[in-house]
């Protein structure tokens, strides 16, 4: 089955360290995207790709860096800088931007 | 950007219908309104979108108002596992330029009661 596929679900950081999220999608889409959700809130957008070896900042950018080398793949590394990463991140996808989204199950961050 | 705004949280009766309401009244003529929801601990799912007609789906139809002023989302025969948090959110068309993603505010947490 087509889908978006996040690892790991749950992943501890230590201070001072970068640790990198995946995501993978067999859509084909060209379009992929990184939100941030904190307890009882909506999503946050961090960064967003509309096609391959190209993509933006979000609204919270900050202490986080992507890339996109490939179609189907886009993960996200938090770095050292980012002073709060406890947080549940998403990754999503769809044909073109502004199109309907598909969600991954998420990576639950939590620091040591 | 254009906001939306929803209730908190609603409550309902396990098959029933069920009709959440979303206010969008600085809504531009070229927005879309899209309705996600989010179960515990998993990523939101897509339940329905429109521009300016009523819509249907095999989970939902969309109501929206002559106006555009606001929009109804409605489960027909709600169940337990409907049991979510409802996102309305205003994006505008694909044009093939830049765009950023979609913007969620807290949405209504819908309560089924068996």
């Amino acid at each position: 089955d087509g889908g978006i596929t996040q690892s790991p679900k749950y992943l501890f950081r230590k201070e001072g360290q970068n640790v990198t999220l995946s995501c993978e999608q067999n859509l084909n889409h060209d379009a992929m995207y990184w939100y941030r959700q904190d307890p009882g809130q909506g999503l946050r957008l961090i960064y967003y790709s509309q096609i391959v070896n190209d993509f933006q900042k979000g609204d919270i950018a900050e202490g986080y860096s992507v890339s996109r080398e490939k179609k189907e793949s886009f993960p996200l590394t938090v770095t050292s800088a980012q002073k709060n990463p406890t947080a549940f991140y998403l990754c999503a996808s769809s044909i073109h931007s502004n199109q309907p989204q598909h969600f991954g199950d998420g990576t639950r961050l939590s620091i040591l | 950007d254009a906001k939306t705004t929803q209730p908190n949280s609603m409550e309902s009766n396990e098959e029933e219908p069920v009709h959440l309401p979303c206010n969008h009244s600085t809504i531009s003529g070229t927005d879309y309104i899209h309705w996600y929801r989010q179960l515990p601990s998993q990523g939101p799912e897509y339940v329905i979108h429109g521009l300016t007609s009523n819509v249907n789906n095999r989970m939902a139809s969309l109501a929206i108002a002559e106006d555009r002023k606001s929009s109804t989302l409605i489960l027909h025969r709600a169940t337990l596992r409907d049991a979510a948090v409802y996102y309305c959110i205003l994006s505008p068309p694909w044009s093939g330029g830049g765009a950023d993603g979609l913007t969620f505010g807290k949405g209504t947490h819908l309560i089924i009661q068996p």
